[in-house]
């Protein structure tokens, strides 16, 4: 059946490597959003893209984080430098671009910075 | 900017109770409202959605969640709990505003519901 899927699922990196992370949205799906959960901040929004285009990022920190969709079937999550600060959970979820519909979500990429 | 509210950080409830889980919202637009559920290490999984018409939306599991536009809130309730429903529950929103990033959907804190047998 038809989901998204993130990769890698467990990442652990020391402080100061590159971090990508990837995701391939539902077919079909036109809209890809990237969230940061963790316990302190809960769900928050990093990115939200549309026909491969980012409409708001600005709940991504800039100077180190960058997200892109190479094409419609690939969307990367990029840490560099990465920070102990950055260990959390990252979810990508896809879904169509009204607002009356609900998205869907990846199993998560597990980042822990050491 | 839209937001969302959940003011329980956790609620707990005695199996075969009815539960209630609380969110309230606030958008410039049309709200559209949605509810997920978390289990550990997994991701989130839609349960119901309002749109429009019928102020109480029914979803998976036996789950239904009542709108009030008066007090904007979408509260998730069930008549009988499972100890099976103990997850995480978060509560979203969508604007239903014109223009592409008014769209984006924004999630609450998140409630844990600990169903005790």
């Amino acid at each position: 059946d038809a989901r998204v899927t993130q990769t890698p699922r467990h990442k652990v990196t020391e402080m100061g490597q590159e971090v990508t992370m990837r995701c391939q949205p539902i077919l079909g799906h036109n809209t890809v959003f990237w969230y940061r959960q963790t316990m302190m901040q809960g769900l928050e929004l990093l990115a939200y893209f549309r026909n491969r285009a980012p409409l708001d990022d600005s709940g991504m920190p800039k100077d180190r984080f960058s997200a892109e969709m190479p094409d419609a079937t690939l969307a990367t999550l990029k840490i560099q430098p990465s920070e102990p600060r950055d260990s959390a959970v990252y979810f990508c979820a896809s879904g169509l671009p009204t607002a009356n519909t609900e998205a869907f979500f990846g199993q998560g990429t597990r980042l822990t910075v050491v | 900017a839209q937001s969302v509210a959940q003011p329980e950080d956790q609620v707990n409830v005695a199996e075969g109770n009815p539960l209630t889980v609380k969110c309230t919202y606030s958008v410039s637009g049309n709200p559209y409202l949605f509810w997920y559920v978390q289990y550990p290490n997994r991701g989130l999984q839609f349960l119901l959605k309002y749109i429009t018409g019928d102020n109480l939306v029914k979803g998976s599991y036996g789950f239904e969640a009542e709108f009030n536009k008066s007090q904007t809130s979408f509260h998730l309730k069930k008549p009988s709990a499972l100890v099976s429903d103990s997850a995480l529950y978060f509560c979203a929103v969508r604007d239903g505003g014109y223009g592409g990033a008014t769209n984006k959907l924004i999630f609450g804190t998140g409630t844990l519901l600990a169903v005790q047998p």
